[in-house]
């Protein structure tokens, strides 16, 4: 069974950072292309970053481009989003899904909230 | 950016009754489009991808439809479990993009 864990979120300041990481088992890792996805508050959805599985090639929504860093390390079947200089508008659920396209499996999200 | 414009919003239908949802780009897509479902208080899950592609475990009664620019997804036979929050996704360019979600409820 496929199975997507988050971790890392919390309440933040404007301006300051957090990283979030999202624990994969149940499959290879390392076939599949990750994403993170955002959901403000009763909002509706928006993507965020996603990585090839190799890591080499990642792909950000101009927003977050220069703020957010997604990486991925195969040996421990895990994914990050590394969040930099925080705004209020970041805050959201997000979540960890496979795929580079479309987004097969999803994790439970991890609630990043900005606000000082 | 390709905008993804869903309708209706929202919508209520009683049980075994069959519900549609469009979605239109703002752009010619080329079948680069999935459907989500999400449920209160969960995350969205996947029901077809390619516009016509049933997910795996996604019951028959969902399908997709369409083509260019505009996109469907039908219910058929209502069922109770299906409340939820529908969204279309684009993927044929950068950055992909969603429709803003269709609420559905009971009758």
């Amino acid at each position: 069974e496929v199975q997507l864990v988050e971790s890392g979120g919390g309440l933040v300041q404007p301006g300051r950072s957090l990283k979030l990481s999202c624990a994969a088992s149940g499959f290879t890792f390392s076939n599949y292309y990750m994403a993170w996805v955002r959901q403000a508050p009763t909002k509706g959805l928006e993507w965020v970053a996603y990585i090839s599985t190799g890591g080499g090639s990642t792909y950000y929504r101009d927003s977050v481009k220069g703020r957010f860093t997604i990486s991925r390390d195969n040996a421990k079947s895990t994914l990050y989003l590394q969040m930099d200089s925080l705004r209020s508008e970041d805050t959201a659920t997000y979540y960890c899904t496979t795929g580079g396209y479309y987004f097969d499996y999803w994790g439970q999200g991890v609630m990043v909230t900005v606000s000082s | 950016d390709i905008q993804m414009t869903q309708s209706p919003a929202s919508l209520s239908a009683s049980l075994g009754e069959t519900v549609t949802i469009e979605c239109r780009a703002s752009e010619d897509i080329y079948n680069g489009l999935a459907w989500y479902q999400q449920k209160p208080g969960k995350s969205p899950q996947l029901l077809i991808y390619n516009a016509n592609s049933l997910h795996t475990g996604v019951p028959s009664r969902f399908s997709g439809s369409g083509s260019g620019t505009q996109y469907s997804l039908k219910i058929n036979s209502l069922q109770s479990e299906d409340v939820a929050s529908y969204f279309c996704q684009q993927y044929y360019d950068y950055p992909w993009t969603f429709g803003g979600g269709t609420k559905l409820e009971l009758k």
